[in-house]
């Protein structure tokens, strides 16, 4: 296990399409964190989940967006009907309750959205 | 909620200074303050950490300070190469935000040869 996988890398959509991106953290990590980046910016907290269960979502999280963690290793993040303010980058990041607090993220996935 | 400021935007520094970057904080209940250097087309990596019962942390070249009174912590790298040259964040979590983190906006380091 070389660490947090991430796929696609990129995404081009066209405005009002649906993008699914999918996110494959440390096989022993239980807690998996999903954070949203723009140019300039640090990353922002959207939703993170322990094993299965979702814990906590920001309120950047719209209605538009979902997140799963149906067995409690992958991950998926869903945004439906796209707008251009959702072009980022996605980051996904692991972490497990022993050892460090600090995250390991993956390389994320750029979305660009037309 | 947390609120993380981070300067400066930029950094330059001639190969083998030293560079530091600050930041501050608005929680006095965070109390883990990790360290990010993301090079371009990659996610962000853990590079130093440092909680709150601790004032100042060294690995190598890379040191944090925190001041929980001043609510500020700042990293400190020594000797920069050319391969420092990339983009350092800051952040501040909570223990009981189960390692939710506020990050800083970035401070992008370049070292000259």
């Amino acid at each position: 296990d070389t660490g947090v996988s991430q796929d696609p890398r990129h995404k081009i959509t066209k405005r009002g399409q649906n993008v699914t991106f999918r996110c494959d953290p440390i096989s022993e990590h239980n807690r998996l964190y999903w954070y949203r980046q723009t140019l300039g910016q640090g990353p922002e907290f959207l939703t993170y989940f322990q094993n299965e269960a979702q814990l906590e979502k920001s309120r950047l999280l719209s209605d538009r967006f979902s997140a799963e963690r149906p067995k409690g290793s992958f991950s998926t993040l869903e945004i439906q009907r796209t707008e251009q303010g959702d072009s980022a980058m996605y980051l996904c990041a692991s972490r497990s309750l022993q050892g460090s607090e600090g995250y390991t993220f993956g390389s994320g996935t750029r979305l660009t959205v037309v | 909620g947390e609120n993380v400021e981070q300067h400066p935007s930029t950094l330059s520094v001639q190969e083998g200074d030293s560079a530091v970057i600050k930041c501050t904080y608005s929680d006095s209940a965070s109390n883990y303050f990790p360290w990010y250097k993301q090079e371009l087309g990659k996610g962000p990596q853990l590079i130093i950490d440092i909680r709150s019962n601790v004032g100042e942390k060294k690995d190598q070249r890379i040191a944090v300070t925190l001041n929980k009174t001043a609510k500020h912590f700042s990293l400190h790298i020594t000797e920069t190469q050319p391969e420092d040259s990339a983009v350092y964040f800051c952040a501040a979590s909570k223990n009981t935000n189960a390692g939710k983190s506020t990050f800083g906006d970035g401070t992008t380091l370049t070292v000259k040869p």
